[in-house]
């Protein structure tokens, strides 16, 4: 099946500096990624689509200055979490969306982020 | 819009008994899917099923089954004799014309 990985799957940061997650799909092309975020206890959130060659789209409320998404590849998308807070403290997961049928995802593993 | 309800936040059951995960959605798109995914203290999301709006034949996988109504426009998922391993958190999900939408999630919390 379908793989989508995400590196790295846990991370801890000062506060201020800046954390880029990674997200592959591992055996086939992607051109829509999906970024979500989830707080504990609650449910996933979609924050943008990535759009392969193209600048991704933001869901209303989330700051494109502040998570930057980069979709250079058609297996590869990086959200970047810039001058991170403990409020951005969350888990992050990413999917691809399937070439062969618009309406399924396939969803990474998750990277939790700890903002000290 | 799309939205999609799950009003049962946690449930606790004994381990044997069946439990039923309530899913309402609602859509004005003719044409969609239903997901549920299931997740474990890990985090990562497991796929259990899809149905596409034209489907309304109830599925059975092994303990699980799902019963899908649109007449009410549901989509519940029912675990027959649960088991320990069944502890999680689980997602009622929705896409049409728009991206996928969650549910809030119910933790299913299943005792020995």
């Amino acid at each position: 099946g379908a793989v989508v990985s995400q590196h790295p799957s846990r991370v801890i940061c000062k506060s201020g500096t800046s954390v880029k997650i990674e997200c592959r799909s591992l055996d086939f092309q992607a051109t829509t990624m999906f970024w979500y975020r989830q707080f504990p206890k609650k449910s996933l959130m979609l924050m943008a689509t990535s759009n392969e060659g193209s600048k991704a789209t933001y869901e209303q409320g989330v700051e494109k200055d502040k998570f930057l998404i980069n979709h250079a590849s058609l297996t590869l998308s990086t959200l970047t979490v810039t001058s991170a807070h403990p409020e951005d403290s969350s888990f992050y997961i990413c999917s691809a969306r399937s070439p062969r049928d618009w309406n399924e995802q396939f969803f990474g593993p998750g990277t939790r982020l700890t903002v000290l | 819009a799309q939205k999609v309800t799950q009003a049962q936040t946690e449930i606790s059951v004994v381990e044997k008994e069946d439990v039923t995960l309530d899913c309402v959605y609602e859509t004005r798109d003719t044409t969609y899917y239903l997901f549920w995914y299931k997740q474990p203290p890990s985090g990562e999301l497991v796929f259990l099923i899809r149905r596409n709006s034209f489907d309304e034949q109830n599925e059975i996988s092994g303990r699980y089954s799902w019963n899908f109504q649109k007449s009410t426009s549901s989509f519940n998922f029912t675990i027959t004799a649960s088991q320990v391993v069944d502890s999680a958190v689980y997602f009622c999900a929705l896409t049409g014309n728009n991206d996928m939408r969650f549910g809030a999630g119910t933790r299913l919390t299943v005792k020995p």
